[in-house]
């Protein structure tokens, strides 16, 4: 149980386009969910934490309007890097808590972004 | 504020040796204790934690880790690593009745060679 998905696995895009990442709560209704980055070789850093129906918390130094986060339903969030550029180039991976005040993250298998 | 340290960030091994992966933490708070794998191009998975109770926990694939609260520690280790147990290991916590977000080291990675 507490599979958490993400699609896609793998994006190559062009600069200034937008790109949708999708993670979902396969088993379970997940009321938080949590969006990281990570750089090679370095360890996660926390984007912003999505609460179902209401808006996203996000931490200090990541731009709310390029990192657009939706969590519609107890089952899917998206991420949206909207007018992505290289620097942008990561891998992302989403998690899951299965119900709020719980102790673990269920994580998602991660979506490589590549701008070019 | 909490922090993670993992004071090793890389760590070469043989098959069939024993391994220990270090972990230290600071936190004003209590805190839960954690340990994630991340193979090659892959999310995390959990492999073990420490919430409350006795202080060693245990893995289904004979890793273990021991709580050490006067040393602020929790250290992982494995009697005789497998070549399939090369991976990146993140140790990491999350404060208890409060904020829901975790806290990583850096991460380790873990070489099992031939």
């Amino acid at each position: 149980g507490a599979v958490v998905s993400q699609h896609p696995s793998w994006v190559i895009c062009k600069s200034g386009t937008s790109v949708k990442i999708e993670c979902r709560s396969l088993d379970f209704q997940a009321t938080t969910m949590f969006w990281y980055r990570q750089f090679p070789k370095q360890s996660l850093m926390l984007m912003a934490t999505s609460n179902e129906g209401s808006k996203a918390t996000y931490e200090q130094g990541v731009e709310k309007d390029k990192f657009l986060i939706n969590h519609a339903s107890l089952t899917l969030s998206t991420l949206t890097v909207t007018s992505a550029h290289p620097e942008d180039s990561s891998f992302y991976i989403c998690s899951a808590m299965l119900r709020s005040g719980t102790d673990t993250q269920y994580f998602g298998p991660g979506t490589r972004l590549t701008v070019l | 504020a909490q922090s993670v340290t993992q004071l090793d960030s890389q760590v070469p091994v043989f098959e069939e040796a024993p391994v220990e992966l270090r972990c230290n933490y600071s936190s004003s708070v209590s805190v839960y204790l954690f340990w994630y794998v991340q193979y090659p191009n892959q999310g995390l998975q959990l492999l073990l934690k420490y919430l409350s109770g006795s202080t060693l926990v245990e893995s289904i694939n004979g890793f273990e880790a021991e709580f050490n609260k006067s040393q602020t520690s929790f250290h992982l280790r494995k009697p005789s690593v497998h070549i399939s147990d090369t991976a990146e290991y993140f140790c990491a916590v999350l404060p208890q009745g409060g904020s829901e977000k975790l806290v990583f080291g850096k991460g380790t990675k873990l070489t099992v060679n031939p």
